[in-house]
């Protein structure tokens, strides 16, 4: 079993503001680190999957960091539009979850 | 490409009934599909994985006899809650890994069912 946490629990930033979030694990047992954008009553999409230390992903505006040695990865997001108003989850070793940052852009 | 469907969205029953939901890959083969529970303010808790053609391996603290899987096909995967009580009320999840994928690959998730026992 993973302890997957994620903070802040819940955001609310102004179009354009760029922001980050945190998913925290325990670095023992540890191999793979996912990241997913759940919108309201769709299915959660899968953004980036990361193994290594050191490892960063893009997309777009979105960007993903990993730090497997101190059990942390780090999502931004520059320049939020109101379209990436989403849950952001993020999962240890595929099955564990954490609970989610809601972020919410506002116009 | 990579969707999954889950029927139904939502239901609501009656305490003492069973429920089915199911859980399709639409564009795709599945040989495992994975099943998760979500309770409010909670993280997804997955609850079984269940692999086509066998039995369903079923995660510790969850009762097989009550909470029924079936994976008969390469695109479809039941699970069935059987004598739902108000407890067993919650947003049931799946999602499901192409074949052939490797284990790091992300897992495709339907959108969910909510289950409300009356």
């Amino acid at each position: 079993i993973l302890n997957v946490e994620q903070s802040p629990q819940s955001l609310h930033v102004q179009e354009g503001d760029s922001t980050n979030f945190t998913c925290s694990f325990p670095s023992s047992n540890f191999y793979a680190l996912h990241w997913y954008r759940w919108e309201t009553a769709k299915s959660p999409e899968a953004l980036f999957v990361m193994t290594l230390n050191g490892d960063e992903k893009k997309k777009g505006r979105i960007s993903a960091t990993l730090n497997t040695k101190e059990g942390y990865s780090y999502l931004y997001i520059k320049g939020s539009q109101p379209e990436d108003s989403a849950t952001y989850l993020c999962s240890g070793n595929q099955f564990y979850f954490g609970t989610g940052t809601s972020l919410t852009v506002i116009p | 490409g990579a969707v999954v469907s889950q029927h139904p969205s939502w239901v609501i029953c009656k305490s003492g009934t069973s429920v089915k939901i199911e859980c399709r890959s639409l564009d795709f083969q599945a040989t495992t599909m994975f099943w998760y529970r979500q309770f409010p303010k909670q993280s997804l808790m997955l609850m079984a994985t269940s692999n086509e053609g066998s039995k369903a391996t079923y995660e510790q603290g969850v009762e097989k006899d009550k909470f029924l899987i079936n994976h008969a096909s390469l695109t479809l995967s039941t699970l069935t809650v059987t004598s739902a009580h108000p407890e067993d009320s919650s947003f049931y999840i799946c999602s499901a890994r192409p074949r052939g994928r490797s284990s790091y690959n992300e897992q495709f998730f339907g959108p969910g069912t909510r289950l409300t026992v009356l």
